[in-house]
């Protein structure tokens, strides 16, 4: 089974709120995240990236908090806006070789803004 | 707009039938992915070329799959005799790094 997941599958916010999305890992040997962004018809784009040595990183409007006791992933999002509206999913890496198909996603959590 | 491009955007075919998809990456990127997503689903790993070899091809590529990027550039992901089970999005991502993927809006392959 894929060891990546999102604990819900969609998350609904009023505008203007902050908004949290969580995700669940069971890799322990998971180095690095990456959380990415999908708008309908396009394709996921890069929001933010923490190393497993790190518990939290911060960028515009967003931080990604990591717990690797409890193998878990979150992002969020302060001031939701309209343009927040996605698919929101979390991917690790794992270094198996360095290869290529190290990069696993999960099934995504989609972020709907109420105005 | 210099990102990556896929073509077509919408692909329809009848069961049987061969496919086939172009990718254009990122002009200065040697590194080529493909990855297929279903809906709800993140995208799953298909196959990766650094310049012109193909170094990496997951079990979901099945034998009816091919993919080719002949001068290191623009790359082609060929499905023949095309399934219902085949219907999903189709992404191409350019990079230098694994860390950096780049991702196009994808090729929507819907199989009748």
């Amino acid at each position: 089974g894929e060891s990546v997941g999102l604990h819900l599958p969609t998350l609904s916010v009023q505008e203007g709120d902050n908004s949290i999305i969580n995700c669940a890992y069971s890799n322990s040997a998971s180095d690095y995240f990456i959380w990415y962004k999908q708008e309908s018809g396009k394709g996921p784009q890069f929001i933010i990236d923490i190393r497993s040595n790190m518990d939290k990183r911060q960028g515009q409007r967003v931080t990604v908090l990591l717990n690797k006791t409890v193998k878990h992933l979150s992002l969020q999002i302060a001031a939701t806006q309209p343009g927040d509206s996605a698919v929101y999913f979390c991917a690790e890496i794992i270094p198996v070789g360095g290869g290529a198909d190290g990069l696993t996603f999960g099934k995504g959590t989609h972020l709907i803004i109420q105005p | 707009d210099t990102g990556v491009s896929q073509d077509p955007r919408h692909k329809i075919t009848k069961r049987g039938q061969n496919v086939t998809f172009r990718c254009d990456p990122i002009s200065e990127h040697n590194r080529l992915y493909w990855y297929r997503q279903t809906l709800g689903q993140g995208p799953e790993f298909l196959t990766y070329f650094q310049n012109e070899a193909q170094l990496e091809k997951s079990r979901l590529l099945s034998d009816r799959f091919s993919a080719e990027r002949p001068k290191g550039s623009f790359s082609t992901l060929e499905i023949q005799r095309t399934e219902q089970g085949d219907s999903a999005m189709y992404l191409c991502a350019s990079s230098t790094h694994l860390l950096t993927l780049h991702f196009g809006n994808g090729t929507r392959l819907t199989v009748t």
